[in-house]
């Protein structure tokens, strides 16, 4: 089953912060992170692998909530760079198969 | 590195008519996947192979796609008859075996049906 991710869109000035959610019906085993620029391919950003995990990579950062069963991707002092549409994605099982993934949270970074 | 290599990135073909996309991923790449990306939503995965092995093919609209990985290295995925609903990106990625893998996705290939 698809997870959730909230809002669907977001538009922020440079130098603001934004987060965005993840959430699942089902258990979560891990939750993975990617962003995917206008006609390209989604890039990884990050993977949580344990409950109450968190990452951080530059001025992205995530948790995750097992017992929740949901994910928080945090961007923080955004850059231009940062535009793009956000997924979530969660496996079917805990070996990490079938990732599946939402339906994506559109950001729009301003000057 | 050499990254996934998919072809063709575009393809304009008439509704019932047959189309195949081929990818190669990343050299030792265990894990590959066929997802397809509707305009606006995000990938929905369609296969995903383990060498050359089908681990879960339970989405894969069976009547009109099929897919293949032959010596478990290059994919071809292909859809016939074409629906017009069938208008989308089609991106392949791979990963190393395992739960912690990141997935590699290739540039996509661009199906129109008119």
């Amino acid at each position: 089953q698809q997870p959730v991710q909230s809002p669907q869109a977001v538009i922020l000035r440079e130098g603001e912060d934004a987060v965005i959610n993840c959430s699942s019906s089902k258990a979560l085993y891990s939750v993975h992170w990617y962003r995917q620029k206008h006609g390209e391919a989604p890039v990884f950003l990050m993977i949580l692998l344990k409950g109450g995990e968190q990452k951080g990579h530059d001025k992205i950062s995530a948790s995750f909530n097992e017992k929740k069963q949901q994910s928080s991707l945090y961007l923080t002092a955004s850059q231009l760079s940062y535009s793009g549409t956000y997924f979530c994605g969660t496996p079917k099982d805990n070996a990490g198969n079938m990732l599946t993934f939402g339906g994506g949270t559109r950001l729009m970074v301003k000057p | 590195e050499a990254g996934v290599a998919q072809s063709p990135r575009y393809k304009i073909i008439e509704k019932r008519q047959s189309v195949a996309f081929w990818c190669n991923p990343i050299s030792g790449h265990a894990t590959l996947y066929w997802y397809q990306q509707i305009l606006g939503q995000g990938p929905k995965l369609l296969i995903q192979f383990q060498n050359n092995g089908v681990v879960d093919d339970s989405q894969l609209p069976k009547d009109r796609f099929s897919a293949e990985r032959l010596k478990g290295v290059d994919s071809t995925l292909k859809i016939q008859p074409a629906k017009l609903e069938d208008s989308a990106v089609y991106l392949c990625a791979s990963s190393l075996a395992g739960y912690t893998g990141e997935l590699f996705f290739g540039e996509g290939s661009r199906l129109t049906v008119l």
